[in-house]
């Protein structure tokens, strides 16, 4: 039993170039998430796709995109990778409102 | 501005006490509340929830507690033990809204031997 899996766990970018970041549940998890951790500001929420068909911004999605490619599947899209988008990306999935979130074991990005 | 705040980043305890982990939060329309743990480099795991219809829940040697008037969440651990060394994160849902999470940013549990 998998969980949330992403990929990949780490990655270099230079500054411009782009790259999408793949999750996959397999829970059956209708809403799914994406994050981002920075030293000292927690978890930030970045995009998320409340059901299959639907995606809506977070507090801070600019530069990304997102797709919700079926239930299972949720990616994040850097279309031009700058500095400031060097963090840790957390994907997450949950079942219903009033239950928990799973996270996946994240993606350490950097882009110099 | 935050609506969640963990005012202390970090925290050290002694093996076998108690640790507290505060949480507190600013809109009365949170009506879930998470605790989770984070190990470095890994992602966070679900460690304990409740309800704002409850003011306590209990599983093992965690309790959260919750304290609507004061909008103020805590996490107790008891006893203590070097495995719980991480980050925690308090995290709020608000109620009739999407129910995506907010997080604090985190306090960093030590415990020593």
């Amino acid at each position: 039993n998998a969980g949330v899996t992403q990929t990949p766990k780490f990655q270099v970018l230079k500054t411009g170039q782009s790259m999408t970041l793949q999750c996959a549940q397999d829970m059956n998890h209708n809403s799914m998430y994406w994050y981002r951790q920075d030293p000292g500001m927690g978890l930030r929420l970045i995009y998320y796709s409340a059901s299959e068909g639907t995606t809506d911004k977070g507090e801070v999605p600019n530069g990304y995109n997102v797709s919700r490619l079926n239930k299972r599947e949720f990616s994040l899209r850097l279309e031009s990778a700058a500095p400031s988008q060097t963090s840790v990306y957390f994907c997450a999935s949950r079942y219903s409102l009033n239950t928990e979130a799973f996270f996946g074991q994240g993606t350490r990005l950097t882009v110099v | 501005d935050q609506q969640v705040k963990q005012n202390s980043p970090s925290l050290s305890v002694q093996e076998g006490r108690i640790s507290i982990l505060n949480c507190d939060y600013t809109n009365s329309m949170f009506d879930y509340f998470l605790w989770y743990k984070k190990y470095p480099a890994e992602g966070p795991t679900f460690l304990i929830s409740i309800s704002s219809i409850k003011d306590k829940n209990e599983d093992g040697r965690f309790t959260v507690f919750l304290n609507k008037s004061a909008k103020h969440l805590s996490l107790h651990i008891v006893p203590s033990q070097p495995g719980d060394s991480a980050v925690y994160f308090c995290a709020v849902k608000r109620g009739g809204s999407q129910g995506n999470l907010i997080f604090g940013k985190g306090t960093k549990l030590s415990v020593k031997p």
